[in-house]
């Protein structure tokens, strides 16, 4: 049974169009996250959510909107996506204390 | 602002020659020191915390070690199994902060 798992894991989209990316998380955890690794490997965080409340936005552009509809829950919607955009995103979870952080396997997206 | 530094980026072994990987990091109140594994195509796997200064853990090949400044992974005679990119990461009072890892090729 997969602890964190996110979908779609490819995904190829053309420049202007919207995509979402979904995360679920079955370890009972409060506290989820969203990654982004770059093409060197740098892992950045980008949003993380506690018991569905949005508690850290790093600077990332307005056309990225995460939503929480529960705790188990952390989806990731990119508005008229951009050649930049491309990277692999990570979802996680952890609990509260964040002393472990559990990742998904990692969307791959590609914009064209 | 917090940061973590790996060296080397790569390192290239003959199976059963151990080695070691650095981890330099400044952080505002240190919560944790991480590390974790990433396979290709996978997401990073969980391997340890470190909270304090001389703290030590040891997992099958692996040990990692913690001072005030750096924390040491040491690969004792590894396979080519252990080949993967290694992660740091500290935890601040609010986020943690990844490195760009090293990448260990463990040769037969």
């Amino acid at each position: 049974d997969t602890a964190v798992s996110q979908t779609p894991k490819y995904l190829v989209t053309q420049m202007g169009n919207d995509k979402s990316i979904k995360c679920e998380q079955n370890l009972g955890h409060d506290t989820m996250y969203w990654y982004k690794q770059d093409s060197k490997k740098f892992l950045k965080i980008m949003f993380s959510y506690n018991n569905k409340e949005l508690i850290i936005n790093e600077t990332v552009p307005n056309r990225f909107s995460p939503k929480s509809p529960d705790k188990a829950h952390l989806n990731l919607h990119i508005n008229s996506l951009e050649l930049g955009d491309s990277a692999v995103y990570f979802c996680a979870s952890s609990s509260t204390s964040g002393n472990t952080i559990y990742f998904g396997e990692g969307s791959w997206l590609t914009v064209v | 602002e917090d940061q973590v530094t790996q060296s080397p980026e790569a390192l290239r072994l003959q199976e059963g020659e151990s080695s070691s990987l650095n981890c330099s990091y400044t952080v505002s109140g240190l919560r944790g020191l991480f590390w974790y594994r990433q396979d290709p195509g996978k997401g990073p796997e969980f391997l340890f915390t470190l909270y304090s200064a001389g703290e030590e853990k040891e997992k099958e090949r692996l040990k990692a070690t913690l001072t005030k400044k750096e924390s040491f992974l040491h690969i004792t005679a590894p396979k080519p199994e252990d080949s993967a990119t290694y992660l740091c990461a500290v935890r601040g009072y609010q986020k943690v902060t990844f490195g760009t890892g090293t990448k260990l090729q463990v040769i037969p």
